[in-house]
């Protein structure tokens, strides 16, 4: 069975643009979390989307916003991009919304530099 | 503070045993989660704790938990070079991970 996969593996954008991240969950889940890792840090939560719906949102400007299509699978956009985005970013899958008591597993990331 | 909190550093020998600390702010957090990152990878789930548990043992892997004092450890027995990775502790909060800064496990042969 395939993983959570995420595209682009690897990008690089220039200040000012705009960038849409992939993620595909692993068969049967239907939630997707985003996740930003600045190097040298620990993840840090964007959003939670189940059913299409944003189910939650962490501390980031509303510069980040994100979908989820019909067949569970996710976008992450990133608007007016600034040096500090540059991150690996993460997508996380689960079987429902709720975090309690479902086997969390995230894909290998978008490494994403802004230049 | 951190709402999640780890010791940065830890190195042992090959066949050592590995113990990893964390520490945590939100009681009301249900499940503790420890992920292994390897260098320009992602993250992959080792294990994870149900708070109403005090331990948790997965092959050479162990959890601890001390709810009382917010205190999490990962032990690993007989460490081995291929272990060699960041180590991060997270809490669920709602419906996010809050996660720590990571420990660095560095295992000499």
């Amino acid at each position: 069975d395939a993983g959570v996969t995420q595209s682009p593996t690897h990008l690089i954008k220039t200040r000012g643009q705009q960038v849409t991240l992939r993620c595909s969950p692993i068969s049967g889940h239907k939630s997707v979390s985003w996740y930003q890792q600045v190097l040298g840090q620990g993840p840090q939560f964007i959003f939670q989307y189940y059913e299409k719906e944003e189910r939650g949102r962490g501390n980031f400007p509303d510069r980040f916003s994100a979908r989820q299509f019909p067949n569970y699978s996710s976008e992450l956009n990133v608007n007016a991009l600034l040096l500090g985005d540059s991150a690996l970013y993460l997508c996380a899958s689960t079987l429902s919304t709720e975090t309690s008591g479902n086997t969390i597993y995230f894909g290998e990331g978008s490494w994403l530099t802004v230049v | 503070g951190e709402d999640v909190e780890q010791s940065l550093f830890l190195s042992v020998r090959e066949g050592d045993s590995s113990v990893i600390n964390c520490t945590y702010t939100d009681s009301s957090s249900t499940y503790l989660y420890w992920y292994k990152q390897e260098p320009g990878a992602g993250l992959q789930l080792l294990t994870y704790i149900f708070s109403n548990m005090d331990m948790k043992q997965d092959q050479r892997l162990t959890v601890l938990l001390n709810k009382k004092d917010k205190h999490l450890s990962l032990r690993i027995a007989d460490t081995q070079t291929g272990d060699s990775a960041i180590y991060f502790c997270a809490a669920t909060r709602r419906t996010a991970l809050i996660f720590g800064k990571g420990t660095t496990l560095s295992v000499s042969s």
